[in-house]
């Protein structure tokens, strides 16, 4: 059975910082392109940050560029996004999936980010 | 970035009855390779995102044969050929052939 399983989120001020972690199960996580999506509160779905299988290519939405960073660790089945500097407006609930491209196409159940003061 | 754009933003349905789901791109959605990188997610309420149809008309494992999608280059359609209590929620149509990953607003699908 196919896992992702998010953790790491919290409550934070503006200016602060957080590790959401993935961890996954199921499926050979080592080859394909993982992604991190957020849904702010009652809003759509903004993709937010993309990992190649290799980890070596990464890329990110202009709204978090520079402030933060996906990385895995195939060797632990996981996934990672730093997020510093955070936004009231980075508040959502964050999910982990991999490649949309694939054949089979997995979320986790999501881990919510509340940033205020 | 390739704008998506769905139509309607809500979709009241009677049960039985059929649903249709319109999604436009800003520019054609046919990669290099051949392949239209258009997908299509059902969110029901409470739940993660999950989805349905892949590279246009593909069903994922586990999808009733009552969900189908079509189109090419820019214009696509997400039909539901008879519409059940269990297909309440948002439809929301994504296109991975070019990077950034974009979605549509999403169509909330609710019963009359």
């Amino acid at each position: 059975e196919v896992q992702l399983l998010e953790s790491g989120g919290d409550l934070v001020q503006p200016g602060g910082s957080l590790r959401l972690s993935c961890a996954a199960s199921g499926f050979n996580f080592g080859s394909d392109a993982m992604i991190w999506v957020r849904q702010a509160p009652g809003k759509g779905l903004e993709w937010v940050s993309v990992i190649s299988g290799d980890g070596y290519k990464t890329y990110h939405a202009d709204s978090v560029m520079g402030r933060f960073t996906i990385s895995r660790d195939s060797s632990k089945n996981t996934l990672s996004l730093q997020m510093n500097s955070l936004r009231v407006e980075d508040t959502a609930v964050y999910y982990c999936a991999n490649d949309p491209n694939s054949a089979g196409h997995y979320w986790g159940q999501g881990t919510l980010v509340t940033v205020s003061s | 970035d390739v704008v998506m754009t769905q139509s309607p933003l809500s979709l009241p349905v009677t049960l039985g009855q059929p649903a249709s789901i319109s999604c436009r791109s800003s520019q054609s959605l046919l990669h290099s390779d051949g392949n239209t990188f258009l997908h299509w997610f059902q969110q029901r309420p409470g739940q993660s995102p999950r989805r349905l149809i892949y590279q246009v008309s593909k069903r994922d494992s586990g999808v009733p044969d009552r969900f189908s999608g079509s189109g090419s280059g820019t214009d696509f359609t997400l039909k539901i050929s008879r519409v059940e209590a269990e297909d309440v929620g948002v439809y929301y149509c994504v296109q991975a052939t070019d990077w950034p990953l974009t979605f549509g607003g999403g169509t909330k699908v609710e019963i009359k």
